[in-house]
């Protein structure tokens, strides 16, 4: 989808351990996104890129942090993971502003 | 903060039926509104875009904005069994961040 591939798709992981997803595009788009998805609540945007070095906060960004070195990486760390951080965790891209994402297939993530 | 509001359903249709789908929004500012189709352990994807006030068609899809009502909808006509899935309504905001509902599950019957 667009050139975006997401790693892993599967993880389980134990409670308190740090864990990081990856988000790989080869759009040379400029946004970046990560959300969650939890039956009930829907896609929530966790943290979004404007730009190399440019991130900022979405609506449930606590426990998380990102970070964007390259137009083409965009990573999720979940610090110390949490039973409550087990979700389908989807990476989001566009190009250019007022227009829809295109999204990556997604990672399940499992805290144990 | 802003909202994103739809109907989880589920909203079953006969093959060949019109099926309509409904979504407010809280955020004036809003200008932009998109319709995003999800099968069931994938991705979702964009079908439908909608920026000014009154009707937009694509194939089988109408979008329909209504921005004095603060609300969106998406008819599909034909339907079709292929088209069981949930369908998520987003809203765009002023810092380009899409706020999404919690999706209407859609089924088809044959």
């Amino acid at each position: 989808d667009a050139g975006i591939t997401q790693s892993p798709r599967h993880k389980v992981t134990e409670t308190g351990t740090p864990v990081t997803l990856r988000c790989h595009q080869t759009e040379n788009h400029r946004y970046m996104y990560w959300y969650r998805q939890d039956p009930g609540h829907g896609l929530r945007l966790i943290h979004y890129s404007y730009g190399v070095k440019d991130t900022d906060k979405g609506e449930v960004s606590d426990g998380y942090s990102v970070s964007r070195s390259k137009t083409e990486d965009f990573l999720l760390t979940l610090e110390s993971a949490t039973s409550s951080q087990t979700s389908v965790y989807f990476c989001a891209t566009t190009g250019d502003y007022g227009y829809g994402y295109t999204f990556g297939s997604g990672t399940r993530l499992t805290v144990v | 903060q802003k909202e994103v509001e739809q109907n989880s359903g589920p909203l079953s249709v006969p093959e060949g039926a019109i099926a309509s789908l409904n979504c407010t929004y809280s955020d004036r500012g809003s200008q932009s509104f998109f319709w995003y189709r999800q099968y069931s352990g994938k991705s979702p994807e964009l079908i439908m875009s909608i920026y000014s006030n009154g009707d937009k068609e694509d194939g089988r899809f109408t979008a329909q904005l209504n921005k004095a009502s603060q609300y969106v909808s998406l008819l599909i006509r034909d339907s079709q069994p292929s088209d069981s899935a949930t369908y998520l309504c987003a809203a765009l905001t002023g810092a380009n961040n899409l706020f999404f509902g919690t999706g209407t599950r859609l089924t088809v019957i044959p």
